[in-house]
Formats: C-alpha cells, sequence, structure tokens
C-alpha cells in the first residue's frame, strides 16, 4: 500500500544544532507540504513543493528550508534550531491535475523538542 | 493574505446531541473545502469534504454546508458517539493546491 513516512518521529536537540525531518511519499504525489502544528495555532504551512526542483514558502518559511530532488521525497531542515521551532511537524501529499481528489495525506507527525 | 478563522475552539456536547463547527474563509478563489479529525497522538485524515459547486454534502452522522456568498462552511455531526471526540480542523483550498487550516476545535463528547 501507497504511504507516506517520517523520521525520526521524535527529536531533542539543542539550540543552534541543524536539524533535518525526513518525508518519503510512495503515492508518486507531486505535491508535498511541511506543516508544523503547535497549540492555539492549528497547522500553519512552512514549505511546500509541487514538483522537482519546485519550492516555495509558506506562511512560516523563516528558519526552515527545503529541497526537491526527487518526487518521493521533501526533507525539512532547520539550519539553526531555536526553542520557538520545538513543535509537531506533518509532512503531506497531494495529486495534481484535473482528476485530482483534493485529499491531502498527511505523514504520522515528527515531534521535536529543541532545548 | 489567506486566511481561515474556525469557531469554536473547543466545543463539549451530550451523548447523542448534536455538533456544529463554522469556519470563515478569506480567499474568494477557494474551491475545496475538507474537513480533518485528529485523534490524540495521531496525523489527521480526512473525514469529508465539499467543491465549491455544492452546498451540502452528508454522509451517515456527518454533514457539511458551504454559503459562498457569506464564505462560511459548516461541520455538522449529529447523534454524537464517544468516539466522535477528537480535534478537528476545517480547511480551504484556492485555485494552487496549497491548504489552508483553520486553528481546530477539540470537540468532546460526554457520555
Amino acid at each position: 500500500d501507497a504511504e507516506i513516512t517520517q523520521s525520526p518521529r521524535h527529536k531533542i536537540t539543542e539550540t543552534g544544532r541543524q536539524v533535518t525531518l525526513a518525508c518519503h511519499q510512495t503515492w508518486n504525489h507531486n505535491n508535498m507540504f511541511w506543516y508544523r502544528q503547535d497549540l492555539g495555532h492549528g497547522l500553519r504551512l512552512i514549505h511546500y513543493s509541487y514538483g522537482v526542483q519546485d519550492t516555495n514558502k509558506g506562511e512560516v518559511s523563516d528558519g526552515y528550508s527545503v529541497s526537491r530532488s526527487n518526487t518521493e521525497d521533501l526533507p525539512l531542515t532547520l539550519e539553526s534550531a531555536a526553542s520557538s521551532q520545538t513543535s509537531v511537524y506533518f509532512c503531506a501529499s497531494s495529486e495534481q491535475g484535473l482528476a485530482a481528489t483534493g485529499e491531502l495525506f498527511f505523514g504520522e507527525g515528527s515531534r521535536l523538542t529543541v532545548l | 493574505g489567506e486566511n481561515v478563522e474556525q469557531h469554536p475552539s473547543t466545543l463539549s456536547v451530550q451523548e447523542g446531541d448534536s455538533a456544529v463547527i463554522k469556519c470563515t474563509y478569506s480567499d474568494s478563489a477557494s474551491n475545496y473545502f475538507p474537513w480533518y479529525k485528529q485523534e490524540l497522538g495521531k496525523r489527521p485524515q480526512l473525514i469529508i469534504d465539499i467543491r465549491s459547486n455544492v452546498g451540502e454534502k452528508k454522509d451517515q452522522r456527518i454533514a457539511v454546508t458551504l454559503n459562498k456568498t457569506a464564505k462560511h462552511f459548516s461541520l455538522h455531526i449529529t447523534e454524537t458517539q464517544p468516539e466522535d471526540s477528537a480535534v478537528y480542523f476545517c480547511a480551504a483550498k484556492g485555485g494552487t493546491y496549497k491548504y489552508i487550516f483553520g486553528t481546530g476545535t477539540r470537540l468532546k463528547v460526554l457520555a
């Protein structure tokens, strides 16, 4: 069965360190997204990609970067982790095209704690 | 910018009663409105959606209504059960594939 997986599921790091969260999907979806979830803020869009070599900033992109070298993967990098980036991160993917259902498929989430 | 407001932030109902969650969107180009349910510690999952050319959609105990003129859409859950307890998110998608989410409603169904 097709799936979207994130790793690591839990990570604790220190302020200033570089962190990369991996996202891998086997749906063959062109659209991929990274959201962060914080109490009172819901799901906020960090970065998104509509295909290989395409990346776009979302509403809370400062301090984060992504790269899209193939269809399956969209890693999220925190260049210098800050305590404000402690959060649960969700990767998601969706189809493109007229026949697309519009459904967004989420990974299981990655809980990041920055000390 | 694009924005989706969701109310209430918390909602408690007695088992068997109905629950209504309301959302308002700002982007008039929005054409797809999904609702996601997220159980504690789990990923959000789609429970129902509606497109801009439809005013109402129903699936068993859940229904969604859309008022394009007022830019409002609502989730209705009838005959609530304890397993309906979760956080519910509305979202709006415009002409691009970008989804903007509301801030979520924590629904508690009291037995």
